[in-house]
């Protein structure tokens, strides 16, 4: 069964905080993504990694970064979390040919910023 | 630009009737696919289904139909005799070739089944 596993399912962090989510995924993907999701916006883009080490920015980068050393290792970094960030998060990961396959997704963890 | 457009932000529909999601998507790109995820509220976004532009029939699986009209953009999903369960979040995504094939969503429409 492939699998997408969140870290966490609930996370309660104070403003400031560095803020750390991590994603594995056991299928060998090349693409990995992390969404935001918020109430009427749907699933936003925040970065996606299309190889290791390599990222390109989503539609809303600002105030987080990532990091992908390892083909299944897909990490989100707060670098200084905000009570704007509370939010659910949402890992994801693709084949990267073709456009027939879909994502398969994690869990989510949401996020609260104290 | 790729955008997915959902103009149901909630819907209601009684048990074992039929009910239509409704999304549309604007792009440049010739090829492309189309998705829908169901979301329950525990979170996890389930594949339900899935559309090439280039498929002469429209997709089904099992109680989920898509309703696929390309000279309109528009990719409304079809739930027949709906059951307690159906009751979720629904998001259409698109997936183009370009860039990556990155996956774009919709805001998603809610859908809740009356007993």
């Amino acid at each position: 069964d492939v699998k997408v596993t969140q870290s966490s399912r609930y996370l309660v962090k104070r403003t400031g905080e560095k803020v750390f989510l991590e994603c594995v995924q056991d299928m060998d993907h090349e693409n990995m993504f992390w969404y935001r999701q918020d109430p009427g916006l749907g699933l936003r883009l925040i970065y996606f990694s299309y190889d290791v080490k390599m990222k390109e920015k989503g539609d809303i980068p600002e105030g987080y970064s990532v990091s992908r050393e390892k083909k299944e290792r897909f990490s989100l970094i707060l670098e200084s979390a905000s009570t704007n960030q509370t939010s659910m998060y949402l890992c994801a990961s693709s084949l990267q040919q073709g456009s027939s396959t879909e994502a398969f997704f994690g869990q989510g963890t949401r996020l609260t910023v104290v | 630009a790729q955008k997915i457009t959902q103009t149901q932000p909630g819907m209601f529909v009684q048990e074992k009737e039929a009910v239509t999601l409704d999304c549309t998507y604007d792009t440049s790109d010739q090829s492309y696919g189309l998705f829908w995820y169901k979301q329950p509220s525990s979170g996890e976004m389930i594949f339900l289904i899935y559309q090439g532009s280039y498929d002469e029939q429209n997709a089904t699986e099992g109680r989920y139909s898509l309703n696929f009209q390309k000279a309109r953009k528009s990719a409304n999903l079809v739930i027949s005799a709906s059951q307690l369960g159906d009751s979720a979040m629904y998001f259409c995504a698109m997936r183009p070739p370009s860039n990556f094939n990155k996956f774009y969503f919709g805001s998603g429409t809610k859908l809740n089944v009356k007993p």
